[in-house]
């Protein structure tokens, strides 16, 4: 199948800004999430955007999404050293493209340094 | 607390040796799930259930089993391991298979299996 696709690494510094990217596969994806990993802990749900939205901000975090692209994106406002984390992406296909089992589909995480 | 338990949180065997790695939630959700995650690769989902007694494939299968007596367990069994299911392992559930941002997938916090 195809993938859910993110770059591997990115490193910022205190204080700046982060923007994590992902290229996801199906256009008609009803929802797209973004979980963060913690370092030895599972992921946690961080945000998520309803596919007919183009943006969604929750205090630092923004979210944006090009349906166009297939690109999704998260932007982390004044980045701390407690972001540090691996983010992935997630799309959740239509009931219908999917065999009547809306499965989850990951990215392959982008791991986010932030450097004091 | 809400959660979802896995045991144990690091493992090392040897080739062939039987192994069962479990995975219990106090959520009373109905879907479950197995996920290994692998440098580059992300999160690659290895079987689900549905409910009690339900079970299916995900992306690989393979030297996998599983079983869903309860709802609240679902372990995971390698009747035989072998090297390249070394990885780390992540068990998780949601009330409705993770499709809505209502029901996220919650996450155990993982088991680092090495098979030498």
């Amino acid at each position: 199948g195809e993938d859910v696709e993110q770059s591997l690494f990115l490193s910022v510094r205190e204080g700046d800004s982060s923007v994590i990217n992902c290229t996801y596969t199906d256009s008609s994806s009803t929802y797209l999430y973004w979980y963060k990993q913690e370092p030895g802990a599972g992921l946690q749900l961080l945000t998520y955007i309803f596919s007919n939205m183009d943006m969604k901000q929750d205090q630092r975090l923004t979210v944006l999404l090009n349906k166009k692209d297939k690109h999704l994106s998260l932007r982390i406002a004044d980045t701390q050293t407690g972001d540090s984390a691996i983010y992935f992406c997630a799309e959740i296909p239509p009931l219908m493209n999917s065999g009547g089992y809306q499965k989850v589909t990951f990215g392959t995480g982008t791991k986010l340094q932030v450097i004091p | 607390e809400a959660q979802v338990t896995q045991n144990p949180r690091y493992l090392i065997t040897v080739t062939g040796k039987k192994l069962t790695v479990t995975c219990s939630q106090n959520m009373n959700h109905e879907y479950m799930s197995w996920y290994r995650q692998d440098p580059g690769l992300g999160l690659r989902q290895i079987y689900y259930s549905m409910n009690v007694e339900v079970t299916d494939k995900g992306d690989v299968p393979e030297g996998y089993k599983v079983s869903r007596k309860e709802k609240r367990n679902f372990p995971l069994i390698l009747e035989s391991p072998s090297p390249n299911q070394t990885s780390l392992y992540f068990c998780a559930s949601s009330s409705e298979a993770g499709a809505r941002w209502e029901s996220p997938l919650h996450f155990g916090n993982g088991t680092r299996l090495t098979v030498t």
